[in-house]
């Protein structure tokens, strides 16, 4: 099974509008942690977000938060008021800390910020 | 502070050629990270170590593949002989604490794009 599921292969939203990138996780790991990176067409990975699963709160940074549903075991990522920076893919990940703090990537959401 | 660093940016080579790709991590980053990634897709880890030793190496192609971090800073991947399929992106990334905690988060250079012809 996926340990990581992304089900949107790409996204459009309108400049200044909030997004929603899905994000569904596995485990039976009862200490892991999910995080979201960023990869513009540059190519660098640049971290978001970290949500631990012991975190009673929604992490958020800015105008980014992680919407965390432990029971559903999902990790969305909420961008508010869009910007055409925030064009790139986004890529999901967990670490389970039991398994050696193993990583695990999602496939990625590609983000089209409109105009 | 410096991030990750890691050279040559592109590599273009004949196949059965080989290659070697270097990293420098973020200074204090006990943990390093080699992936691969393909296009289009996410990140796949090839090689973890912690200091000098290679503590996850079950995805790295031993046949072909080898990678080094002597001193436990900076580390080589080398391919070698390289083959067409090895095309992809190969991104270094480091941490802190790696095993030791699960909010221990991954730092990435801007990786180097390997072609194969």
């Amino acid at each position: 099974a996926q340990k990581i599921t992304q089900t949107q292969p790409g996204m459009f939203v309108q400049e200044k509008e909030a997004v929603t990138l899905d994000c569904t996780y596995d485990t039976s790991d009862p200490s892991y942690g999910l995080f979201w990176y960023k990869q513009p067409s540059s190519g660098e990975m640049i971290f978001l977000i970290y949500q631990g699963s012991y975190d009673q709160q929604n992490a958020t940074e800015g105008r980014y938060s992680l919407n965390f549903q432990k029971a559903r075991k999902s990790a969305n990522l909420v961008i508010s008021a869009s910007q055409l920076g925030d064009s790139a893919m986004y890529f999901c990940a967990m670490r389970e800390e039991y398994n050696f703090n193993k990583f695990y990537f999602g496939s990625g959401t590609k983000l089209n910020v409109k105009p | 502070e410096a991030g990750v660093v890691q050279s040559p940016r592109y590599k273009i080579i004949e196949k059965k050629q080989p290659v070697a790709f270097w990293c420098n991590p973020i200074s204090g980053h006990n943990t390093l990270y080699w992936y691969l990634q393909n296009l289009g897709q996410g990140p796949e880890l090839l090689i973890r170590y912690e200091n000098e030793e290679a503590v996850d190496d079950s995805q790295l192609p031993k046949d072909r593949f080898s990678a080094e971090r002597l001193k436990g800073v900076d580390s080589t991947l080398k391919i070698q002989p390289a083959e067409l399929g090895d095309s992809a992106v190969y991104l270094c990334a480091s941490s802190l604490a790696g095993s030791l905690d699960a909010a221990d988060t991954q730092y990435f250079g801007p990786g180097t794009r390997l072609t194969v012809l």
